[in-house]
């Protein structure tokens, strides 16, 4: 059972426009920066978004970050066969005084 | 750019001491700016923190793996290492190191499958 809550999957169309939830508590989201980051088959995690919307160096402005409150959101436009992956939502938890991760989610592109 | 490489044995027995060694190259374990961190991801199963250590040898860990955990840092050989003890089937897992700043893991190791077994 992990602490951030994600949907275990989502899909849509090439092209299309999918978000991913993660929700968390005043613990952890509501009070710390969240990361978002992806998994493609076989590989180790990749930073996706830092600190909430913070897109590192070479990643595409088709993915973007946003949190509201105890949830965050990321969002990914025009989507590409070559994201299908599973992501994850990370951040501190201040109660626990440990790294916290979402279940993950998978991401079909249809 | 900093790359991480974990190394350590693939098999362990039950009931023995997993232990794994990050070399890092093109950063420093010295910096002030990073924590050194262990992460796991059983087969199948999503990403578990299982803590991280400060240049200076400040740790912190997963209380739910807290009282097996131990997190070292050799700053001569730019290294940090993991030791795991009292291993279960439920420790198989790939075991990544990894650099964290803030609340964030911005650079990742490729991994190493650990598989507890007799």
């Amino acid at each position: 059972q992990s602490v951030l809550t994600q949907p275990p999957s989502v899909s849509a169309a090439p092209g299309q426009k999918v978000t991913i939830s993660c929700s968390g508590s005043s613990s952890n989201i509501g009070n710390n920066y969240v990361s978002w980051y992806q998994q493609l088959p076989g590989t180790a995690p990749k930073l996706l978004i830092s600190d909430n919307n913070k897109r590192p160096s070479g990643i595409p402005d088709r993915f973007s970050g946003s949190k509201s409150g105890t949830s965050a959101t990321l969002g990914i436009t025009g989507l590409q066969t070559g994201d299908e992956a599973d992501y994850y939502c990370g951040t501190w938890d201040s109660s626990l005084s440990a790294g916290v991760f979402g279940g993950g989610t998978k991401l079909t592109v249809l | 750019q900093v790359q991480l490489q974990e190394s350590g044995p693939g098999l362990v027995k039950p009931s023995e001491t997993l232990s794994l060694t990050c070399t890092v190259s093109g950063g420093s374990v010295s910096s002030g700016s990073y924590y050194w961190s262990w992460i796991r991801q059983p087969p199948g199963k999503g990403l578990e923190w299982i803590g991280y250590i400060y240049y200076s040898g400040g740790t912190k860990y997963n209380p739910s793996l807290k009282s097996r955990v131990t997190i070292s840092v050799d700053t001569s050989k730019n290294q940090f290492s993991l030791k795991l003890s009292s291993v279960t089937a439920a420790d198989t897992a790939v075991y990544y190191c990894a650099r964290e700043q803030g609340t964030t893991i911005n650079s990742w190791g490729q991994g190493t499958l650990v598989t507890v077994s007799s």
